[in-house]
């Protein structure tokens, strides 16, 4: 049973371009969480999605983040006109519904910003 | 509002017990959630806490006190490979993990 998928594993964009980060939840799960760390620092709650849905997005930018998880494919995220200080780690976890306590992270997605 | 608490550095040695104590405010709190994460990878799920009391899990024990807003997990038998950081995690009823700056737990020979 595979766990969750995010690509690309690396990625490194220049200054004003878009950075489109993917994730595909573990099988049978339709509950998807995203997070950002800062180097040193622990996870930031981004966004809650169900399938085709935002739950609550209460830890998104307003600006130039936007996230989506159509009912067919992975989940992304896109940050628009990427600058230096959008550089970290990004990990997506998913979860079999909100009763359901655990959250099972994917190995993330680093962005480096030049 | 929303305040997480837990040392920042634990320091033990092989073999020994160590305890990483976690106090948080945060509402609609649903439970407390323990995750280990190595040299930055991805955060590896430990314990959960929705009632008060102890929970077990092998080596790692997890504590929940909901009146006091106080956790902690207990690691016994320490190994090498606990090296690692760790972080308490209270669940809000959003289902958002909160997650503070982590324990950096060392373990020496």
């Amino acid at each position: 049973n595979a766990g969750v998928m995010q690509n690309p594993r690396h990625l490194v964009r220049r200054r004003g371009q878009e950075a489109r980060l993917r994730c595909s939840p573990m099988k049978g799960h339709s509950h998807v969480y995203w997070y950002r760390q800062l180097p040193e620092e622990g996870l930031k709650f981004m966004v809650y999605l169900q399938k085709e849905n935002i739950i609550d997005e209460s830890g998104m930018p307003k600006e130039r983040f936007s996230a989506e998880f159509p009912k067919e494919g992975p989940s992304i995220l896109r940050i628009q006109q990427v600058v230096r200080g959008d550089s970290a780690a990004y990990f997506c976890a998913s979860s079999l519904g909100l009763a359901d306590e655990t959250q099972y992270f994917g190995p993330g997605t680093r962005l480096l910003v030049l | 509002g929303q305040s997480l608490e837990q040392p920042s550095e634990v320091t033990a040695v092989e073999g020994a017990i160590v305890q990483i104590n976690c106090t948080y405010q945060t509402s609609g709190f649903y439970g407390l959630s323990w995750y280990q994460q190595h040299d930055g990878g991805a955060p590896t799920f430990l314990s959960y806490n929705a009632l008060d009391g102890l929970e077990e899990t092998g080596r790692f024990s997890s504590f929940l006190s909901r009146s006091d807003s106080y956790g902690y997990l207990l690691l016994q038998e320490l190994q090498m490979k606990d090296s690692a950081s760790y972080f308490c995690a209270p669940r809000g009823n959003t289902g958002k993990l909160i997650f503070g700056q982590g324990t950096t737990l060392q373990v020496k020979p």
